[in-house]
């Protein structure tokens, strides 16, 4: 029962480097959902997805960008890393069967140094 | 702006102990309505949803909704220490798919 999978768990980026976050989910969910959660403070959405080629921009999307060619999987990419974008990315999925419960993947660590 | 606000805490309880954890709402069109649990290092699990007004109880949570008043609670009966984390209240905002985050509450159930 794999759930939301997240890869990598940890990474370190120097600043100017680009990287992809992956994200799959096997529990055939529509919408997707890329957060990212500084230390100590709250989860802030960076894109979303309702379905396989539809994507739309959360509260913080610059820096970043995704694309959702399946409904599996919704990657998220670091183009420029920069020393703000240090934080853990928690990536997540419903649907409305599911009584619009979200369910996370274990997150991903980035320090860009 | 749609917010959800939550007392940060840290808020300290001794064990068995009932911890209460209050989050209030601005959209009065939302309909649903979550609690999760955070521990440090770890992703957010869903410890409670709610979508009616009045208690919903599972084992030692209770969460209770009052849409009139736009606030939702979580009780949790007989805290243990294993129930120190930080508490995340979560809104759907009308009918649209994302869920509005409250920064969270961070709970210490002292031994």
């Amino acid at each position: 029962n794999a759930g939301v999978t997240q890869t990598p768990k940890f990474r370190i980026l120097k600043i100017g480097q680009s990287m992809t976050l992956q994200c799959a989910q096997d529990m055939n969910h529509n919408y997707m959902y890329w957060y990212r959660q500084d230390p100590g403070m709250g989860l802030k959405l960076i894109y979303y997805s309702v379905g396989a080629g539809i994507t739309d921009k959360g509260e913080v999307p610059n820096g970043y960008n995704v694309s959702r060619s399946t409904t599996e999987d919704f990657p998220l990419r670091l183009e420029l890393a920069a020393p703000s974008q240090t934080s853990v990315y928690f990536c997540a999925s419903t649907t409305r069967g599911t009584g619009n419960t979200i369910y996370f993947g274990e997150g991903s660590w980035l320090t860009v140094v | 702006q749609k917010e959800v606000e939550q007392n940060s805490g840290p808020l300290s309880v001794p064990e068995g102990a009932i911890a209460s954890l209050n989050c209030t709402y601005s959209d009065r069109g939302s309909q649903s309505f979550f609690w999760y649990r955070q521990y440090s290092g770890k992703s957010p699990e869903l410890i409670m949803s709610i979508y009616s007004n009045g208690d919903k109880e599972d084992g030692r949570f209770t969460a209770q909704l009052n849409k009139a008043s736009q606030y939702v609670s979580l009780l949790i009966r007989d805290s243990q220490p294993s129930d120190s984390a930080t508490y995340l209240c979560a809104v759907y905002a009308g009918n649209n798919r994302k869920l509005i985050w409250g920064l969270g509450t961070s709970l210490a159930v002292n031994p």
